[in-house]
């Protein structure tokens, strides 16, 4: 089952802050960050596990509640470079990673 | 290294054709899986594997085979196609713990239409 992910897109201007949700029905053990340039393959963020840390990717950090099966992803003092597609990942306790329907971002100068 | 290969890059097929789509990897990597994108859905998992001779099914496997006979390759075949197998289809590999732990390398995607 897919993870549920929100908003559908967001558009932001430079220097701008914004939050990508993600949530689970069933028991996660991970949860993964994509982002997807128009036309080219995923590419990974990061990964937080179960009992970890907030991670983070230059300004981007991410959050995982274990509890709650949800996870959320900051973009702040966004940069005409994070304008992308953002997926969320989450897997469980099989080897399946199973993908959001992505969110859309898109910054403007 | 080359990372993950996929070909072809593109595929024009009719109903009821059958094709294979190549993946390969250099990283000696365990896992492998297939995702297609489809606009508004994001990246489905078709199948997976966690090693040579050991193959899963993902949440979208029906009319996709998939086979895994050495470390390097993991190939998709389509077996009848169908129009609403019109996708982006990515390849993906990572180190043994696979979609649990690891960083997922993909593929630069086939892109395929089925008339």
């Amino acid at each position: 089952q897919q993870p549920v992910q929100s908003p559908q897109a967001v558009i932001l201007r430079e220097g701008e802050d914004a939050v990508i949700n993600c949530s689970s029905s069933k028991a996660l053990y991970s949860v993964h960050w994509y982002r997807q340039k128009h036309g080219e393959a995923p590419v990974f963020l990061m990964i937080l596990l179960k009992g970890g840390e907030q991670m983070r990717h230059e300004k981007i950090s991410a959050s995982f509640n274990e509890k709650k099966q949800q996870s959320s992803l900051y973009l702040t003092a966004s940069q005409l470079s994070y304008s992308g597609t953002y997926f969320c990942g989450f897997s469980g306790n099989d080897y399946k990673l199973s993908f959001g329907a992505g969110t859309t971002v898109t910054v403007r100068a | 290294n080359a990372g993950v290969t996929q070909t072809p890059k593109f595929q024009v097929l009719k109903t009821g054709q059958s094709m294979t789509l190549q993946c390969a990897q250099d990283m000696n990597h365990e896992y492998m899986s297939w995702y297609r994108q489809d606009p508004g859905m994001g990246l489905r998992l078709i199948h997976y594997s966690v090693g040579a001779g050991i193959t899963d099914q993902g949440e979208v496997p029906n009319g996709y085979n998939v086979s895994r006979s050495t470390t390097e390759d993991f190939p998709l075949r389509l077996l009848s196609a169908a129009p609403s197998q019109t996708s982006v289809y990515f390849c993906a590999s990572s180190p043994v713990a696979g979609g649990r732990t690891d960083t997922q390398y993909f593929g630069p995607g086939t892109r395929l239409t089925v008339l």
